[in-house]
């Protein structure tokens, strides 16, 4: 079955510091990736996805290229802020049709701090 | 606002009752998806409805169970709570089949406390 694999944190950095959240995937065919983030109290948001190989998803300074090759798909941002304190989550759906059931990772708390 | 409209937010309640929560998914989505979260498990898939059919089942236990209705609102049913059930419940939307059809769309969640 489909699994997703990411970093356990908790993640603390300084505000501008650079971020890596790693997350590799198991999955049949050709899935689509996904990264979901949590504030706190809140649901979770799109943060940014890709749907093919080596896609790259951004949204906001994030970035995550979908590598097939080894399976993953690797939150970054070059300059982080106290305002991107949040829980990310890796997530991946390989469904079609009317289902796309989404598969996630277990999360990672990230805190920036000024 | 996601557009995705979950109530209650909170609910408290004690073992062995049962509680209905309710999701309003977004204009135009057909399809609505059920999660839990929990610190233990993380995000578990329960179920999921497309214009008023099941679609697809997760790990979902027979004491809930969950319908889409004509208008597309949909609401999850839990019976003989147990305090195991504590957890975050979300509900999720998404367009009917074609572009953007993967992306899912979460609503705010609905707490649950089982004392």
């Amino acid at each position: 079955g489909n699994s997703v694999t990411q970093m356990e944190g908790p993640v603390t950095l300084s505000e501008e510091a650079f971020l890596t959240i790693n997350c590799t995937y198991t999955a049949t065919g050709y899935p689509s990736l996904f990264w979901y983030v949590q504030y706190p109290g809140e649901g979770l948001q799109l943060l940014l996805k890709a749907t093919k190989a080596d896609d790259k998803g951004s949204n906001k300074g994030f970035e995550a290229t979908y590598r097939k090759e080894t399976t993953s798909f690797h939150l970054e941002k070059g300059s982080v802020q106290v305002s991107d304190s949040a829980v990310y989550f890796c997530a991946l759906t390989n469904s079609g049709g009317s289902n796309y059931k989404l598969t996630f990772g277990k999360g990672t708390l990230l805190t920036v701090n000024p | 606002d996601s557009g995705v409209t979950q109530t209650p937010k909170h609910l408290i309640t004690a073992t062995g009752q049962r509680v209905t929560l309710r999701c309003s998914p977004r204009s135009g989505d057909l399809s609505v998806y059920w999660y839990q979260q929990s610190l233990d498990q993380g995000l578990q898939f329960l179920i999921q409805y497309y214009n008023g059919e099941e679609r697809a089942k997760g790990n979902i236990l027979e004491r809930f169970s969950a319908q889409q209705f004509p208008d597309l609102h949909s609401e999850l049913n839990l019976s003989s709570l147990e305090l195991g059930d504590s957890a975050l419940y979300f509900c999720a939307s998404s367009p009917k089949a074609g572009v953007g059809a993967n992306v899912l769309t979460f609503g705010a969640g609905s707490r649950l406390t089982v004392l």
